[in-house]
């Protein structure tokens, strides 16, 4: 079955607002979360990760934010900018990294 | 700065041929993974390795197998190619632990079964 769903699978921004992308995932001993980003025609690439022994962590532009109770972790976009176009990947330890399905980003200049 | 190397970014071959993908890393990473991606369903795990001759299943290994015979290359071999195979392949490394270490990806072989 799916172990990590991920919503929503497209989101349509104006620039300067924020984007939200929301994970869950099954397995309670899960510990590590990272977030993909994959430009149009490039590889996926890391953005930020997350580990179960924290709640929150931000870097710049960008946080994440894990709830272990209710296995969901969510991607924290602020202050979107065109380059934030792309497509978004969040993924979950099963017996290896398993991807969600992934988010569209688009963000209207 | 982690580099994996994938061997074609495009590739066109015939139904029943055999396939060989090749991924190179340069890192001295243990664990190396196969994926290949699809509109709409993300990244799905085909096999991954931990180890030089170690492999695992992923989640979709049916008409796939793997083949590392030293540390810094990983080679995903389509036995009978056919159509429903046409995807993007993704290979990908990391350091030890397959399930909490980021994984870095190589940029992907776009395969077309005719």
């Amino acid at each position: 079955g799916e172990n990590v769903e991920q919503h929503p699978s497209t989101l349509s921004v104006q620039e300067g607002d924020s984007a939200v992308i929301k994970c869950t995932y099954s397995d309670s001993a899960s510990n590590y979360f990272p977030w993909y980003k994959q430009e149009l025609g490039k590889r996926p690439q890391l953005i930020i990760d997350i580990r179960s022994n924290v709640g929150e962590k931000k870097d710049q532009r960008i946080a994440v934010t894990l709830n272990k109770t209710a296995k969901h972790f969510s991607l924290h976009i602020t202050e979107t900018q065109p380059e934030d176009s792309a497509v978004y990947f969040c993924a979950a330890p099963r017996r290896a990294l398993t991807f969600g399905s992934g988010t569209r980003l688009q963000v209207q200049p | 700065d982690v580099k994996v190397t994938q061997s074609s970014r495009y590739l066109v071959k015939r139904t029943g041929e055999k396939v060989f993908l090749e991924c190179v890393q340069d890192m001295d990473h243990e664990n190396m993974f196969w994926y290949r991606q699809d509109p709409g369903l993300g990244l799905r795990l085909i096999y991954f390795s931990y180890d030089v001759k170690m492999k695992e299943k992923g989640d979709i290994p049916e008409g796939y197998s793997v083949s590392r015979e030293k540390k810094e290359r990983f080679s995903l071999i389509l036995e009978s190619a056919s159509t429903n195979q046409t995807s993007m392949y993704l290979c990908a490394s990391s350091f030890t632990g397959v399930r909490n270490q980021p994984q870095h990806f190589g940029d992907g072989t776009r395969l077309s079964i005719l």
